[in-house]
């Protein structure tokens, strides 16, 4: 099955820095990446929608200059949480679409933890 | 209308036992339903996904259950292992571009196979 890849899966940081998280498809050419955030015990939600080479679209609710979004190639998207405060740490897992199938393909996921 | 109900909260199964696991949704545009296994601090994984055009479909010890009428489908897990107790999701999208085939997801369902 299709492969992707995500980076670091942990991360800890001081408030007020950034974190820049990687998603990658290892296997195929992704058009569209997702990036979600799921708190403990809950469902996933979607953040943003990235696709290559145009801006990200953000969820409702969601700060698009504090959550970056470059989708600069087919394969890589990154999500660079800015400032981050304590009330950001989550689990934040990507997904991919491939470009010739209508079904995503999701990442291990980052738990971030801000201090 | 986009959301997507999914039951039971928790649900302990013997081992060798059917788990059943139900979604209803409200959006009749949706014509992709997919379940996702997820253990902890792992990303989700595809299961099993079904579309609208068949009432029924069996992978394994896995099969979707389709109901277009009732706006309902439901995974059953059969011969449930210890190995198998996680959380599923079920989710729904619709498969136009414009709508960017955007998963909703249903609030999860943990599972736990005693043995």
């Amino acid at each position: 099955g299709a492969v992707v890849s995500q980076h670091p899966s942990w991360v800890i940081c001081k408030s007020g820095t950034s974190v820049k998280i990687e998603c990658r498809s290892l296997d195929f050419q992704a058009t569209t990446m997702f990036w979600y955030r799921q708190f403990p015990k809950q469902s996933l939600m979607l953040m943003a929608t990235s696709n290559e080479g145009s801006k990200a679209t953000y969820e409702q609710g969601v700060e698009k200059d504090k959550f970056l979004i470059n989708h600069a190639s087919l394969t890589l998207s990154t999500l660079t949480v800015t400032s981050a405060h304590p009330e950001d740490s989550s689990f934040y897992i990507c997904s991919a679409r491939a470009q010739t199938k209508n079904i995503q393909y999701f990442g291990a996921g980052t738990r971030l933890s801000v201090l | 209308q986009q959301q997507v109900k999914q039951s039971p909260q928790s649900l302990i199964v013997q081992k060798g036992g059917i788990s059943i696991i139900n979604c209803a949704y409200e959006n009749t545009a949706f014509d992709y339903f997919p379940w996702y296994q997820q253990f902890p601090g792992k990303g989700p994984a595809l299961l099993i996904a079904i579309r609208p055009d068949v009432s029924e479909k069996k992978e394994g010890r896995f099969t979707i259950s389709f109901n277009k009428s009732a706006k309902q489908f439901s995974l059953h897990i059969m011969d449930s292992q210890p190995g198998d107790s996680a959380t599923y999701f079920c989710a729904a999208s619709q498969g136009a571009m414009e709508y960017g085939n955007k998963l909703v997801f249903g609030a999860g369902t943990i599972l736990r196979v005693k043995s």
